[in-house]
Order: structure tokens, then sequence, then C-alpha cells
């Protein structure tokens, strides 16, 4: 199995901070990676496919970066909705997995 | 819009078979553009992706899991299925399915989930 990490686990900041999340996969995922969002109580939903793509409706303050093993997912200027444990996930090869999740609080 | 609603009972005794549904409105089960996961979450912890089913009837499951479950579809309730056999409080979770589009890599959208605990 891939496995995912992420750093940093937990992380505290201000609105309109610039905030950056790494997610580093055990093995190559090309560009099979996806960033999740989560609020306590919900499901998760995605924000960014296929490393960069920003999904539809998903603000532009979010983008996503990285190749190969290491990549980032960067909010721009931190908003109170922003809340919540991001994921990443690789849909390279199955078993698909997910990170741990970064928790950002204010 | 698709929506997915999980259902299924909250509780089960350890050793028994949880067996959860998600019915599926606004896409069909049966569409060759979708594919049908179910991802669980242990209370407070990350999430495990559990198998994939799909629109031919195949299935792909996690290796940690099988043995132990199974995913089917029924068309004519346009409706997932997933059972966990021999389940033991470590499959305590709250159960999530979700789609996945062809041509895509990603689940969305997810069910709300439904909590199922493990206990005597």
């Amino acid at each position: 199995d891939i496995q995912m990490t992420q750093s940093p686990s937990s992380l505290s900041a201000s609105v309109g901070d610039r905030v950056t999340l790494t997610c580093r996969a055990s093995l190559s995922v090309s560009g099979y990676i996806s960033w999740y969002h989560q609020k306590p109580g919900k499901a998760p939903y995605v924000l960014i496919a296929s490393v960069s793509n920003l999904q539809s409706g998903v603000p532009l303050r979010f983008s996503g970066s990285g190749s190969v093993t290491d990549f980032t997912l960067t909010i721009s200027s931190l908003q109170p909705e922003d809340f919540g444990t991001y994921f990443c996930q690789q849909s390279y090869s199955v078993p698909f997995t997910f990170g741990p999740g970064t928790t950002v609080d204010f | 819009q698709v929506q997915l609603q999980e259902s299924g009972p909250g509780l089960v005794r350890p050793s028994q078979t949880l067996s959860l549904t998600c019915t599926v409105s606004g896409a069909s089960v049966t569409s060759d553009d979708y594919y049908w996961s179910w991802i669980r979450q242990p209370a407070g912890k990350g999430l495990e992706w559990i198998g994939r089913l799909y629109s031919s009837g195949a299935t792909f499951f996690n290796p940690s899991l099988r043995g132990r479950v199974a995913m089917w579809r029924d068309s004519s309730k346009n409706q997932l299925s997933l059972t966990l056999k021999s389940v033991t409080a470590a499959d305590t979770a709250v159960y999530f399915c979700a789609r996945t589009s062809h041509g895509s890599n990603f689940f969305a959208p997810w069910g709300q989930g439904t909590l199922v605990t493990v206990t005597s």
C-alpha cells in the first residue's frame, strides 16, 4: 500500500494568513492526488483533484501543487469557514489511501 | 443534483455482520459513467477506503478487509449495499458511500455518513 503522511498534524492560524499544508506519498503517485476538507460531523468534500485542478465551486484562494511524492495545498488568505481538517488522498494505486489529516483552527 | 444517503443499524454485536445501504438519487448505480465506493472513518481518526463497485458489478476491496467485505447494487431501488462480516470493536466507525466519475480520480459527492458502533 502507498502510505500518505501529512504535515503539520495541526496548526493555528489567523484570518488572512497564507497557509501551506504538505502531503507526502511513500511511492510516486504521479498526478493522482486529491485534497478534501472536512468539518466536524460532516462528510469530506473535494477541493482539488489531480494535484492542482480546483473543483467547481471551490474558492480561488485554494491551490495545489507538487509532483511524484510531494504535494502542497495552499490557502492564500485564510477565511473563518476554512477551519476543519484537510486530507490528501492518492488514487494512483489500490487500495486508495488517505493521509491522516491536518487540522486547521483559529 | 446527485445525493447519497447511507442507512443501517447503528449498533452491531461483535462477531456479527454489519449491513449498510446507500440510496442514490440523481444518478444511476448501473451507469457506466460512475464507480461507487465505501469509505469509513473511526471517531477522531482518518479515512479508510473499503472498496469500489464498478458498473459491471465487479468489485475491488481493500486487502485489509478482503474476505470479510461484500458490495453489490440493487438497480430496482438504485441502492448500494455493503456487508462486513465478523465485526469487532475496530470496525466501529462512520461509514460513507461516495461516487467517482469515470475518468476522474476523486470521490464526489459523499453521503452524510452513518455511525456504526460494534458493542455487546
